[in-house]
């Protein structure tokens, strides 16, 4: 079980916004900034949103991150069947001296 | 760009050492500004971070609770790489193992091709 806690997975139809929780606590998203990764089917995970909120270059802005507290939300706006892929929510944890992630979130865009 | 170039055997016996070895190409493993991380995916265990080697002044280590006593990851200046090293493996080992290049404040941005790595005698 992670300490970064997603939902299994989520779902919504094309066109539109779906969003994506991870909840941890104060020793990892309560003080630390959170990254999040796309994986697609037979692919290594690929960077989507750093430093809480930036996105890398090539990234759209359908993807943002909301942060309060010991959580993140990440959201997925104009919703595309090419989104449908595994995302997972990232942090350094100040307590364990490690990086960790979120147990990923399957989304389906039906 | 900078591109990571994975190497190593697909198959380690249980007990043994499973070792693998990373090729950077863009950038430098003594940069002072990025980490060097090797990350695994198993459909038991999922994304799982297992450590890193970094570069300031000097070389430091981060090393995950759940390997911290067989792990080892060593950067080679002279060849720009950078190893894994993770012995005593048994089956809950056998998993996607990932190079990868970032930091917590820039994300993990830059990984490997992966390497399936299967614990089998």
């Amino acid at each position: 079980q992670s300490v970064l806690t997603q939902p299994p997975s989520v779902s919504a139809a094309p066109g539109q916004k779906v969003t994506i929780s991870c909840s941890g606590s104060s020793s990892n998203i309560g003080n630390n900034l959170v990254s999040w990764y796309q994986q697609l089917p037979g692919t290594a995970p690929k960077l989507l949103i750093y430093d809480n909120n930036k996105r890398p270059s090539g990234i759209p802005d359908r993807f943002s991150v909301s942060k309060s507290g010991t959580s993140a939300t990440l959201g997925i706006t104009g919703l595309q069947t090419g989104d449908e892929a595994d995302y997972y929510c990232g942090a350094w944890d100040s307590s364990l001296s490690a990086f960790l992630f979120g147990g990923g979130t399957q989304l389906t865009v039906l | 760009q900078v591109q990571l170039q994975q190497s190593g055997p697909g198959l380690v016996k249980p007990s043994q050492t499973l070792s693998l070895t990373c090729a950077i190409s863009g950038d430098s493993v003594s940069s002072n500004s990025t980490a060097w991380n090797w990350i695994r995916q198993s459909p038991s265990r999922g994304l799982e971070w297992l450590g890193r080697a970094y570069f300031r002044s000097k070389w430091y280590n981060d090393y995950s609770v759940s390997v911290k006593s067989r792990i080892t990851i060593n950067p080679d200046t002279s060849k720009n790489q950078f190893s894994l090293h993770l012995n005593s493996v048994t089956p809950e080992d056998a998993a996607v193992y990932y190079c990868a290049r970032g930091t917590a404040r820039d994300g993990v941005a830059v990984w490997g091709q992966g390497t399936t790595v299967t614990v089998s005698s």
